[in-house]
């Protein structure tokens, strides 16, 4: 089952706002990463973080790896017709798997 | 270059029946792992191989098995396929490890009637 607890499930985005979610977990990851899937498609990695208390961007995107090393955040700035999808987080603990979040699905508000 | 390449896209098959995917990573990448994501459960790890060993498992039934070749691509086979088993199951790659970041391939969708 799921290790990592995503929120929120869904958000709904007007253009031009801010949004945000973040991943938590009991467990140390020893990486973080933030994907983005497209319906048909696989998930696309945005962001790699790689150090507890680390920063980083990508463009309108930015996600920090929580100094405990056991939760993440991603925020979108500016937001765009473009970016709903589903976003993941990932963690990783071992070298050899994935352990993803739920989910975060983002949509344009009508 | 070329990205994680998985065939076919789409797949039908009927209870009891087996199956096999295939995935061809990107040029270089020698750890190639399987991943099946359904609605109820996400995403879900099956197994990963590195230099045609198998180094990693998930909790999955025997059914569920895996190989991977001398050029690094891969296959997995799922055996007496069960109605469950319907899925979007994701092939990703990368040079050695999971700590950089997996690149995944667009998925084979298998439906079992």
């Amino acid at each position: 089952g799921q290790q990592l607890n995503q929120s929120p499930q869904s958000m709904f985005i007007q253009e031009g706002e801010d949004v945000s979610m973040n991943c938590t977990s009991s467990s140390i990851f020893n990486t973080w990463l933030w994907y983005k899937q497209d319906p048909g498609e696989g998930p696309v990695l945005l962001i790699a973080l790689y150090k507890a208390g680390e920063l980083t961007s990508n463009g309108r995107l930015t996600a920090q790896f929580g100094i405990t090393r056991k939760d993440s955040f991603l925020n979108i700035s500016a937001s765009i017709p473009s970016d709903v999808g589903i976003y993941f987080c990932a963690g990783v603990q071992d070298d050899y798997k994935l352990s993803f979040g739920a989910g975060t699905t983002v949509t344009v508000r009508a | 270059k070329a990205g994680v390449t998985q065939t076919p896209r789409y797949l039908i098959k009927t209870r009891g029946q087996q199956v096999t995917l295939s995935c061809s990573p990107i040029s270089g990448h020698r750890s190639v792992s399987w991943y099946q994501q359904t609605p109820g459960q996400g995403l879900q790890f099956l197994f990963e191989y590195f230099s045609e060993t198998q180094r990693n498992k998930g909790n999955f039934p025997g059914r569920f098995s895996g190989r991977q070749f001398s050029n690094s691509r891969s296959e997995m086979n799922v055996s007496t396929l069960e109605l469950g088993d319907s899925a979007l199951y994701l092939c990703a790659s990368s040079p050695t490890t999971a700590l950089y970041g997996y690149t995944f391939g667009s998925g084979t969708r298998l439906t079992v009637v």
